[in-house]
């Protein structure tokens, strides 16, 4: 069964404090990974897809990067503006849908 | 591009009513459709898959008689909560597949429903 998995559940950052958030996911076959950034109470807004190992997407201070076994999100000199809640999903060859991780919620301290 | 509508955004009702969300691809069509069930702090759930012009497909655990969909065109997607009951109260997001290049597909989300049953 597909799985996806985000680590860490929760990070604090001071501003301009760069760091990197983890999805580790099994799939058979994969055809996608998406990350997503979610505000409360809002639909997650769509950030990068990657499609094979050693692909990397970058979109202002936000690079994502993919491996066989992982994907990375590294958030270069963050800015308060960028909590939210990041989520990873895994599309597999077969279908459509997508499999969530669960999220991770970054807090960036003035 | 890719703009996915919701309405409405907020629905307070009684128990024991229906209530219908509907969620529309606004600039492109969009032939699959998904309903996410999303709790306080948790993850997206996967509710069901709708495709224009056939059934929808249901995960494991979820009543389809329960949460009927319809996917009657290219654009519009409907979710009705039947007999809602307070334990249905939840945020209920829909998505709206659209084709990137070849066979790879984006889900594109739309802003959500918040239902409140009393």
């Amino acid at each position: 069964e597909d799985q996806v998995t985000q680590s860490p559940e929760a990070l604090r950052l001071q501003e301009g404090e760069s760091s990197s958030l983890n999805c580790s996911y099994t799939v058979s076959g994969l055809r996608g990974l998406f990350w997503y950034r979610q505000d409360p109470g809002k639909g997650p807004e769509f950030l990068f897809t990657l499609y094979s190992a050693g692909e990397e997407k970058e979109k202002e201070r936000l690079k994502a990067t993919l491996t066989k076994k992982e994907s990375f999100l590294h958030i270069t000199a963050p800015k308060p503006e960028d909590s939210a809640t990041y989520l990873c999903a895994v599309q597999a060859r077969w279908n459509n849908d997508m499999r969530f991780g669960a999220g991770t919620r970054l807090t960036v301290k003035p | 591009g890719a703009v996915v509508s919701q309405h409405p955004s907020r629905v307070i009702c009684k128990s024991g009513t229906s209530v219908k969300i509907e969620c529309r691809s606004l600039d492109f069509q969009a032939t699959t459709m998904f309903w996410y069930r999303q709790f306080p702090k948790q993850s997206l759930m996967l509710m069901a898959t709708s495709n224009e012009g056939s059934k929808a497909t249901y995960e494991q655990g979820v009543e389809k008689d329960k949460f009927l969909i319809n996917h009657a065109s290219l654009t519009l997607s409907t979710l009705t909560v039947t007999s809602a009951h307070p334990e249905d109260s939840s945020f209920y997001i829909c998505s709206a597949s659209r084709s990137t290049s070849g066979s790879h597909y984006t889900q594109y989300f739309g802003p959500g429903t918040r239902l409140t049953v009393l």
